[in-house]
């Protein structure tokens, strides 16, 4: 069975610090996703990454794929309140139509 | 444009009534997804669609649980005999892409499901 796991579950810091979210798994997945999910509404995709060592920046978010591609990493820079929210990787696994879902990361910024 | 969109966005039903949840998917997009999603949980993957075609539905939890997408646009999820253990919201997403190394996935809102 293939799982990812997400770390931190919980996470609450001040407006301006610095961030890291960490995905792992013991599975290879041909590509990596990030979405962010807020209450009530359905995950939005931040970032599709897809080969081993890849890293790929949107604004203030750096979004990193291992090498072997088990794992990835999402860095949040000078984290806003807008940031707030349910961070979900997902993997897609090789040879199948199907999406791990990780275990989520959830986000607290206060102003 | 419009979105992905599904409903009811709430239901309520009593425990042994069957269900049907409906997903609208964005105009053209040939794959579909269904996700269940426990309250504090990632989303877990049900089935999957391309077009007509149900290629894979490995995550569907029992045979109470059932899809189908007939014309290969709206897509149906329907539980029957229902159980408390189905109480979850219900994700449905649509992507443009039927092959490739990663589908972007477009999710509706949600069903959330509540059985008493």
């Amino acid at each position: 069975t293939q799982l990812l796991e997400q770390s931190p579950q919980f996470l609450s810091i001040q407006e301006g610090e610095n961030l890291t979210v960490y995905c792992n798994s013991s599975s290879v997945f041909s590509s990596l996703q990030w979405y962010r999910q807020e209450p009530g509404e359905g995950p939005v995709l931040l970032v599709t990454v897809v080969t081993g060592g890849e890293v790929k920046k949107l604004k203030r978010l750096t979004f990193q794929f291992g090498d072997a591609r088990k794992d990835s990493s999402l860095h949040i820079t000078a984290a806003q309140p807008g940031d707030t929210g349910l961070y979900l990787c997902a993997g897609h696994a090789s040879g199948t139509y199907k999406y791990i879902f990780g275990t989520g990361t959830r986000l607290k910024v206060l102003a | 444009g419009a979105g992905v969109s599904q409903s009811p966005r709430y239901k309520v039903a009593k425990r042994g009534q069957d269900v049907a949840l409906r997903c609208d998917p964005i105009s053209g997009h040939v794959s579909l997804f269904w996700y269940q999603q426990a309250l504090g949980q990632g989303p877990e993957f049900l089935t999957y669609f391309q077009n007509e075609a149900q290629l894979d539905k490995s995550g569907l939890p029992s045979d109470r649980f059932f899809a189908e997408r007939p014309e290969g646009s709206v897509s149906t999820l329907k539980i029957q005999r229902t159980q408390q253990e189905d109480s979850a919201v219900y994700l449905c997403a649509s992507s443009p892409w039927d092959r490739g190394l990663a589908y972007e996935q477009y999710f509706g809102p949600g069903t959330r499901l509540t059985v008493t």
